[in-house]
């Protein structure tokens, strides 16, 4: 069964602390998304990677960057975790090039900052 | 711009009676059109599609959605709802414009809730 993965389900962390969120494909997939849910406003694009060290900033970058080094794996990083940044996080993937396809989502993080 | 409108923030509906959740699009070109849905505390799941063809596409767990393209409408359906098909309903077009082609925009969500 193909699927994506996030490595926490849940995170409580501090304000001010560097906070890591993993995500692992393993369906060879080139592109990659964070995104993060909030009530009413849907799914807002964080980054966007669509190869190894690729990557290009979404509609709300700030405050956060990302790293790609394998194909199977986009990591998304708080540099300075603030009370804004409680929200749901989701991962997803697709194929480039394959537009009547959609995503693969994985589970996602519920990250509280304290 | 692309844009995708979900009217309803909340519906409710009796189990049993058909259920209708509405989506408008705005996009230039052709609109890949997705329904995604999300149960509490997970990632979102794909229901159904449209792409090109029949008007009337059928999905997952028996939803169905109809494309209008002069309506610019992709109303997700269901004859009979269930108890458990209460959930976020996400309406989302492939953004052909920005970022190669290869996002999403996501309307803001509906959420279902049947009542037994």
């Amino acid at each position: 069964d193909v699927k994506v993965t996030q490595s926490s389900r849940y995170l409580v962390k501090r304000t001010g602390e560097k906070v890591f969120l993993e995500c692992v494909q393993d369906m060879d997939h080139e592109n990659m998304f964070w995104y993060r849910q909030d009530p009413g406003l849907g799914l807002r694009l964080i980054y966007f990677s669509y190869d190894v060290k690729m990557k290009e900033k979404g509609d709300i970058p700030e405050g956060y960057s990302v790293s790609r080094e394998k194909k199977e794996r986009f990591s998304l990083i708080l540099e300075s975790a603030s009370t804004n940044q409680t929200s749901m996080y989701l991962c997803a993937s697709s194929s480039r090039g394959e537009l009547g396809y959609g995503y693969t989502f994985g589970s996602g993080t519920r990250l509280t900052v304290v | 711009a692309q844009s995708v409108a979900q009217p309803e923030d909340q519906v409710n509906v009796a189990e049993g009676n058909p259920l209708t959740v509405k989506c408008t699009y705005s996009v230039s070109g052709n609109p890949y059109l997705f329904w995604y849905v999300q149960y509490p505390n997970r990632g979102l799941q794909f229901l159904l599609k449209y792409i090109t063809g029949d008007n009337l596409v059928k999905g997952s767990y028996g939803f169905e959605a109809e494309f209008n393209k002069s309506q610019t409408s992709f109303h997700l359906k269901k004859p009979s709802a269930l108890v458990s098909d209460s959930a976020l309903y996400f309406c989302a077009v492939r953004d052909l414009l920005n970022y190669y082609g290869q996002n999403f925009v996501f309307g803001p969500g509906t959420r279902l809730s049947v009542l037994p």
